[in-house]
Formats: C-alpha cells, structure tokens, sequence
C-alpha cells in the first residue's frame, strides 16, 4: 500500500507554463518535504512544510499543506527547462514519525 | 560545508559477484540512510542508521546485502552476492536526526550484468 500518492506520474509541458503536481495521503503527516532530482544526482529538498494550511514559496514553486495535513501540492508559475526532473514528495507519518514515508515521484519535462 | 560523499560514481558487475560501496556523511550528521532508487521511482530505505545503530533494516534483504557504520561516521554497504535485480542507483543520505530534512549524495550507479 502507498501511503503518499503523486500525480501525475508524467508531466510534459513547454516553457512558460504553469503547473501544479500533487501529493496526497489517507493518513496525516506530521511534517512533509518535496524533493527535486535531477538526472545522475540525489533528492535535492527543497522545502519542509509542518503547519496545516502552510504556504511557502520558492521563487516561482509555490507549496502548500493541506489544512488536515494529508495532502500536499507544488505549483510551478512560468516552468522553464531548468525545472526539468523528479519531483518527489515525502513525509513522516503521525504514528510513527521515525521513518520517512516517499511518493514515488512526478516526473517532469519542460520543453524550450 | 561539504556535501555527503559517495564512491563509487559507477558500477558494473557480473550476477553473483559482490560490490561494496562507501559513504561518507556531512559532518555531525548523526543519522545516515542508504536507499535503493529504481530509475524514474522513489527512492526505498534499505537501512537506517543512527550513530553506530541501526534504526531500521526492516527491507534490507539480508540475504544477501549488509551495511555497517563502525565508528558512527562513514558507512559502507555491501552486496554478496548481486543479482540482475539489484541494478539500481543506491542513494545515501544523512541528517542532523531524526524528523529533519535529508542531505543526499550523488549516488553510486549499479549495473549487474
């Protein structure tokens, strides 16, 4: 059973566009991180969300937490080629904070 | 501050041989993490390790795989020995502690032929 669901699973869009990716859950996270992978690289993180409701934005990546904290989103404004890569979400689950609970990924692709 | 090292970047091995691959975490990170990445997947925790001691090896195919962090510092991780279906990027990760944000390494590519 996955505990943290991401959609899409595949995103191709051109540059200049917008998009939203999302991470979703039956159960509640105590806290929760996206991470972006490039190819032949490792998870970069890129944010920690812990309030429910929480906002946080990175430049042009706008995070949110969903306000019963079992959900997540990513919105991207103006994607460019550089946005190109894994998007994962991952979270420590309320019951057992000790072990980081991974989605499996949204793989995504901005054309130039 | 310098980020977690990995060695080797690459791998390529035939089935039944064995491959080690080393770790070495940011400094005063006390837990360190070794994952399994299937291409174009999540990554899946093999072992956890906080300090010295292991936390969670619950999908560490034991079999076969084995990790150890002798001095709380670097670690190694081995495979004895590897199967076609143990190609994959293997991940490791360390953190200042539990329920922080991960720092990963490069990673160490595998190739079992």
């Amino acid at each position: 059973t996955q505990l943290l669901e991401q959609s899409p699973q595949f995103l191709s869009i051109q540059e200049g566009e917008n998009l939203t990716v999302y991470c979703n859950s039956s159960s509640v996270f105590s806290s929760l991180q996206w991470y972006r992978q490039e190819p032949g690289e490792g998870p970069v993180l890129l944010v920690t969300v812990v309030t429910g409701g929480e906002v946080k934005k990175l430049k042009r990546l706008t995070f949110q937490f969903g306000d019963a904290r079992k959900d997540s989103s990513l919105h991207i404004t103006a994607a460019q080629p550089g946005d190109t890569g894994l998007y994962l979400c991952a979270g420590f689950n309320a019951g057992n904070n000790r072990k980081l609970i991974w989605g499996l990924g949204t793989s995504l692709a901005v054309n130039p | 501050e310098a980020g977690v090292a990995q060695s080797p970047r690459y791998k390529i091995i035939e089935k039944r041989q064995s491959v080690a691959f080393w770790c070495n975490p940011i400094s005063g990170h006390a837990t360190l993490y070794w994952y399994q990445q299937i291409l174009g997947q999540g990554p899946k925790l093999l072992i956890q390790f906080q300090n010295n001691g292991v936390v969670d090896d619950s999908q560490l195919p034991k079999d076969r795989f084995s990790a150890e962090r002798l001095k709380g510092v670097d670690s190694t991780l081995k495979i004895q020995p590897a199967k076609l279906e143990d190609s994959a990027v293997y991940l490791c990760a360390s953190s200042v502690g539990l329920n922080y944000g991960y720092t990963f390494g490069s990673g160490t590519r595998l190739t079992v032929v």
